[in-house]
């Protein structure tokens, strides 16, 4: 099974700021016939459902803000928050699609403002 | 509007059974995949389960396998998680989710339910 990481566990940015976020697969999600990588990231905020904000590593869901943005190939990636905004605080979480299940997810990363 | 409900989470005891159902609604439910995802309290989210759009291919995670048993209703729009030999670690939030497209299970999640709470006790 293809395990997940993410570093840090939790970061605390003030507003306006970068946030960056980073994932690790524990072996390549980049599928060759197609060149896309299954990676997705999610946000959850607290009492709610995880919400999609990138796909194919880095593709933005429609309605996501553009200060979300996902980078990244083979078994690193990034997920960047531009200038973190008060909304954003929430957990993320990075997630692997290849193949066959499970379709495992990270630990998750806790992002709060400094 | 895609609509996903869970329902049937209740406290049971250790060793017990339970069937969670969720109701979708807003969009051609047999064309999509589907999941069972769960979030025990205060953790991390933990993939459970998925049920191909025809309910002819089905896989779990090492964690539940030959206790649960996902299935699906197409004709009732609906998606089902028996749950046997509760343990207390299945303590969870189980949430239902759609795959992003059709006839194809290798696609992220893109509906979520608000999730049905299961609490396993005596």
């Amino acid at each position: 099974d293809i395990v997940m990481t993410q570093s840090p566990d939790s970061l605390a940015v003030s507003l306006g700021e970068r946030a960056t976020i980073n994932c690790k697969s524990s072996q390549s999600v980049l599928y060759s016939s197609n060149n896309k990588n299954y990676l997705a990231w999610y946000q959850q905020k607290p009492g709610q459902p995880p919400k999609l904000l990138i796909y194919w590593a880095s593709t933005r869901e429609s309605g996501v803000p553009d200060r979300f943005s996902g980078s990244g190939s083979g078994t690193d990636f990034t997920l960047t928050i531009s200038s973190l905004q008060a909304e954003d605080v929430a957990v993320y979480y990075c997630q692997q699609y290849y193949s066959t299940p499970p379709f495992t997810f990270g630990p998750g990363t806790k992002v709060d403002i400094k | 509007e895609v609509q996903l409900v869970e329902s049937g989470g209740v406290v049971v005891q250790p060793g017990g059974s339970l069937r969670l159902s969720c109701a979708a609604s807003g969009f051609t439910f047999d064309d999509y995949a589907m999941h069972w995802v769960r979030q025990a309290p205060g953790k991390g989210l933990e993939w459970v389960s998925l049920i191909s759009w025809d309910g002819g291919s089905t896989y779990y995670a090492d964690s539940v396998k030959g206790r649960f048993t996902i299935s699906r209703d197409n004709s009732k729009n609906s998606l089902y998680l028996q749950m046997n030999s509760l343990r207390a670690e299945d303590t969870a939030l189980y949430y239902c989710a759609k795959v992003a497209r059709g006839y194809s299970s290798s696609w992220p999640f893109d509906y979520w339910g608000q999730g049905t709470l299961v609490t396993v006790s005596s």
